[in-house]
């Protein structure tokens, strides 16, 4: 079973905009992590945020963490053709294993 | 060369056959998975290893087995592959941080069963 649900599934935007992908999850987590995936290749780690804070950045991602509400965004600013990728939201709990989501599909037109 | 590496990248092969996909890494890593991608399922978890004697079942390790032969070699077995069974394999690694912390992904195994 999936414990984390990205929305939207898919998303269109066009180059320079910016980007927000969220991630809802059931249960409560030690930590957050964003990874990407380009098509049909291994996903690369994005961000990890834990439990305890509230947003991280790194470069042009934010990541935002609501524990009361079970949730996550990640925002991708002045977003590029290069962006373009699946994201997936990714938590680990009391299981000593990441659940992840089913991904949001990103695609950034020039 | 890649940190983690998995053999075959791609493999057509028909039901009832055995197959193996391995995997290897030079990240010195302890941790070992073994995750299913399937098409708006994202990644299940199908076996994962602590270390060389420590391995665990995952959510979906049915008609699955797993050896890890050392610490940078984890193996994934089909005894008996199916159709259901085609998709997309990663072998991924990780450090011994508390809880579980990022995950370095091989580039995946493309596996068809017709």
């Amino acid at each position: 079973s999936q414990q984390g649900e990205e929305d939207p599934q898919a998303l269109s935007i066009q180059e320079g905009e910016n980007a927000t992908m969220n991630c809802s999850y059931k249960t409560s987590i030690n930590n957050l992590q964003w990874y990407r995936q380009n098509s049909g290749r291994g996903l690369v780690h994005l961000i990890l945020i834990r439990s305890n804070e509230r947003e991280k950045h790194s470069g042009r991602l934010r990541v935002t963490l609501d524990t009361s509400k079970k949730s996550s965004s990640l925002l991708i600013t002045a977003s590029r053709a290069a962006d373009t990728a699946s994201y997936f939201c990714a938590t680990s709990g009391s299981a000593r294993q990441l659940t992840f989501g089913s991904g949001t599909q990103l695609t950034v037109l020039p | 060369d890649a940190d983690v590496t998995q053999t075959p990248r791609n493999r057509i092969t028909k039901t009832g056959k055995r197959i193996m996909l391995e995997c290897s890494q030079t990240k010195g890593h302890d941790r070992m998975y073994w995750y299913r991608q399937d098409p708006g399922l994202g990644l299940r978890l199908i076996y994962y290893s602590f270390d060389v004697k420590d391995i665990n079942k995952g959510e979906i390790s049915d008609g699955y087995s797993v050896s890890r032969q050392a610490q940078a070699k984890f193996s994934l077995s089909l005894e008996s592959a199916i159709p259901n069974q085609t998709a997309l394999y990663f072998c991924a690694t990780s450090d011994n941080l508390v809880g579980t912390g990022e995950l370095f992904f091989g580039e995946g195994s493309r596996l068809t069963v017709l």
